[in-house]
């Protein structure tokens, strides 16, 4: 069955440092990626997605994220956080039939 | 361009009472997802539509909720009877057809049922 973890539920980094979410995902052909994000009582937003192709994958607000086929990742990266960044971030993969499977999610808090 | 529209935003009622909560897709789209999150089950898909039509209904908790899509702009997820583990935000999404379209998700229904 199709699955995507986020191990970890909650990350704090001060503003100005870099950034890397965690995402694994279990499915059995080639994935179709996405991440979103969630600001307090928003809907969701999509920061970038991956299809095929280059495994590194450019989104919105200066975020990428890295496809690793062999380690079943793709992982979310930003070169420096902004206060603004803070928000809850989700990874989903989609199946075939077009069904979202998102993860547990990561809040992300930022220090001054 | 107006995105996904829900209303209403917020809802508090009573247990027993029906809910109907209402999604407006993108003009355009012909996918439409409703989704539940909660701090507990995280967003769970309940059912989506192809062209007004249900395509998978699986995440359907149980009879008392339904979802209808009467045109292409125009979809309701109703609960009837409400119970309190009803509580949830309840989000609708809208997109092309197909695996690689992007979902666009509107601001979500804060559903509270006491």
């Amino acid at each position: 069955a199709q699955s995507v973890t986020q191990p970890d539920i909650h990350i704090t980094v001060s503003e100005g440092a870099s950034l890397e979410l965690r995402c694994n995902y279990s499915y059995g052909a080639t994935p179709y990626l996405f991440w979103y994000v969630q600001s307090p009582g928003q809907g969701l937003q999509l920061l970038l997605k991956y299809f095929s192709g280059d495994t590194l994958v450019q989104g919105i607000k200066g975020f990428e994220a890295e496809f690793k086929r062999s380690q079943s990742s793709f992982n979310l990266r930003k070169p420096s956080v902004h206060w603004s960044d803070a928000a809850e971030y989700f990874c989903a993969v989609r199946n075939q039939g077009g069904k979202l499977i998102f993860g547990q999610g990561t809040e992300l808090s930022v220090k001054p | 361009d107006a995105g996904v529209i829900q209303s209403p935003r917020h809802e508090v009622t009573e247990m027993g009472q029906e809910v109907t909560l209402r999604c407006k897709p993108i003009s355009g789209h012909n996918s439409l997802f409703w989704y539940r999150q909660t701090m507990m089950r995280g967003l769970e898909l309940l059912i989506y539509f192809n062209n007004n039509v249900p395509i998978d209904d699986s995440g359907m908790p149980e009879d008392r909720f339904s979802a209808k899509m009467p045109n292409a702009s125009f979809s309701t997820l109703k609960i009837q009877p409400s119970e309190p583990r009803d509580s949830a935000v309840y989000f609708c999404a809208s997109s092309l057809q197909g695996a690689r379209e992007t979902q666009y998700f509107g601001p979500g229904t804060r559903l509270l049922v006491l």
